[in-house]
């Protein structure tokens, strides 16, 4: 079983919507989690951290589920620029990277 | 401050020649990482650093070295390359261990 799974996708969605992806972590003794950003041909970035106690910015809401292993992103009122691969990474002993969720927001 | 930057953006090395990945940091960082991202995968750490002087290695460092002379510097060694080493490279640096990283952009690597 992968570290840190996540569904490929790609999720395609209109402008405007809410989106959703989930990651799930196999290492209980993960201490941190964190969402990524990668635009197609360029390095990730940091989105934002992810809290047991949850946490919000701006359109996304990141939250920890510790007892079932894990973590979702929610996206509202998509932009078209929100189009990217989300990946969910854990740390624990070293950070661990998920594939990737592909978000594409159509016109 | 250029944060991490890695040389080059683009190589096309051909089988068994040898190469070195560059990646400098200008941040103090004392942790700097290799990883390898292939498509549909996650990035792979392929070998990293706590400070100058100290490697060790990651998930996948089968045919790769690395050194640490400097706290700056932190290249990558293909010494034969083969077809499964085409991938995109990422170096990052982080100041502490679980602390956030700092990304370069990139070295798309093509072996043929």
């Amino acid at each position: 079983r992968k570290e840190v799974e996540q569904d490929p996708g790609p999720f395609n969605v209109p402008e405007g919507a809410t989106v959703a992806f989930n990651c799930t972590y196999s290492n209980s003794a993960s201490q941190s989690f964190f969402w990524y950003r990668q635009d197609c041909r360029k390095e990730p970035k940091l989105l934002m951290s992810v809290y047991s106690s949850g946490n919000e910015d701006g359109r996304f809401t990141a939250q920890l589920n510790r007892a079932s292993q894990y973590i979702s992103l929610l996206i509202r009122d998509s932009k078209l620029s929100d189009s990217a691969t989300y990946l969910c990474v854990a740390f624990g002993q070293n950070f661990v990277f998920g594939p990737g969720t592909r978000l594409s927001v159509l016109p | 401050n250029a944060g991490v930057t890695q040389t080059p953006k683009f190589r096309i090395l051909k089988i068994g020649q040898s190469m070195t990945l560059q990646c400098t940091q200008d941040m103090n960082h004392n942790y700097m990482y290799w990883y390898r991202q292939d498509p549909g995968m996650g990035l792979k750490l392929i070998y990293y650093s706590v400070g100058a002087g100290i490697t060790d290695k990651g998930e996948v460092p089968n045919g790769y070295n690395v050194s640490r002379s400097t706290t700056e510097d932190f290249p990558l060694r293909l010494e034969l390359a083969a077809p499964s080493q085409t991938s995109v490279y990422f170096c990052a640096s982080s100041y502490l261990s679980g602390n956030l990283y700092t990304f370069g952009s990139g070295t798309r690597l093509t072996v043929v």
